[in-house]
């Protein structure tokens, strides 16, 4: 199984700020990996596919990078709305699996 | 207009056995990948079933490898999930999710999920 290990736990920031989450692979995904978004007592909303595609309706200050090991989700300017956890996910390889999750925090 | 909703979550005792199912709408569900997802109190999101759109292809992980059984009714638009041998530890919300069209294990659209609760 692909371990994924996504950092910081938990990112403090103002809105309008900027923000980078973090996401490694115990193993290589190549460009398999997925960015979630959830909020309390909500489903997940897939934002980015394969690495750095932006879901449909989502946000241009959404963008997603990396590839291999390393992956990196950026909110260039928090909105109010944005503050929530963040989930990762691979499919390259069964099981599919997510990573731990970052909270974004006002 | 793409909608999924679950239904037949609830309490069970330890052994005991559930069926979840998902209503889906809005899309021809032979032309897309299903899986559930499930996310225990508090914790993160864990994939836990996938069945292929041409439903002849099954995936799960080691955890509820031969506990659970995903399936579909295409008649009545409808995935299930047979649980069995109920742990504790399968306490959580389930969520169907669908696979994205052209990648589909990304999941596009999820239900609002269905609480399953297992306990003595």
């Amino acid at each position: 199984e692909i371990v994924l290990t996504q950092s910081p736990a938990t990112l403090s920031l103002f809105p309008g700020e900027r923000a980078t989450l973090s996401c490694r692979a115990a193993e290589s995904v190549f460009t398999s990996l997925a960015w979630y978004q959830q909020k309390p007592g909500q489903a997940p909303r897939l934002l980015i596919y394969d690495a750095s595609n932006r879901a449909s309706g989502v946000p241009a200050r959404f963008s997603g990078s990396g590839s291999g090991t390393d992956f990196t989700l950026t909110i260039s300017s928090l909105e109010p709305e944005d503050f929530a956890t963040y989930y990762c996910q691979q499919r390259r390889s069964w099981p599919l699996t997510f990573g731990g999750g970052s909270k974004v925090e006002i | 207009e793409v909608q999924l909703l679950e239904s037949g979550g609830g309490f069970e005792q330890p052994g005991g056995s559930l069926k979840l199912s998902c209503a889906a709408s809005g899309f021809t569900l032979t032309n897309y990948a299903m899986s559930w997802v499930r996310q225990r109190p508090g914790k993160g999101l864990e994939w836990v079933s996938g069945l292929s759109g041409g439903g002849d292809s099954t995936y799960y992980p080691d955890s509820v490898k031969g506990r659970f059984t995903i399936s579909r009714d295409t008649s009545k638009t409808t995935v299930f999930l047979f649980m069995h041998d109920l742990r504790a530890e399968d306490t959580a919300v389930y969520y169907c999710a669908r696979g994205r069209s052209g990648s589909q294990y990304y999941f596009d659209y999820w239900g609002q999920g269905v609480l399953v609760t297992v306990s003595s």
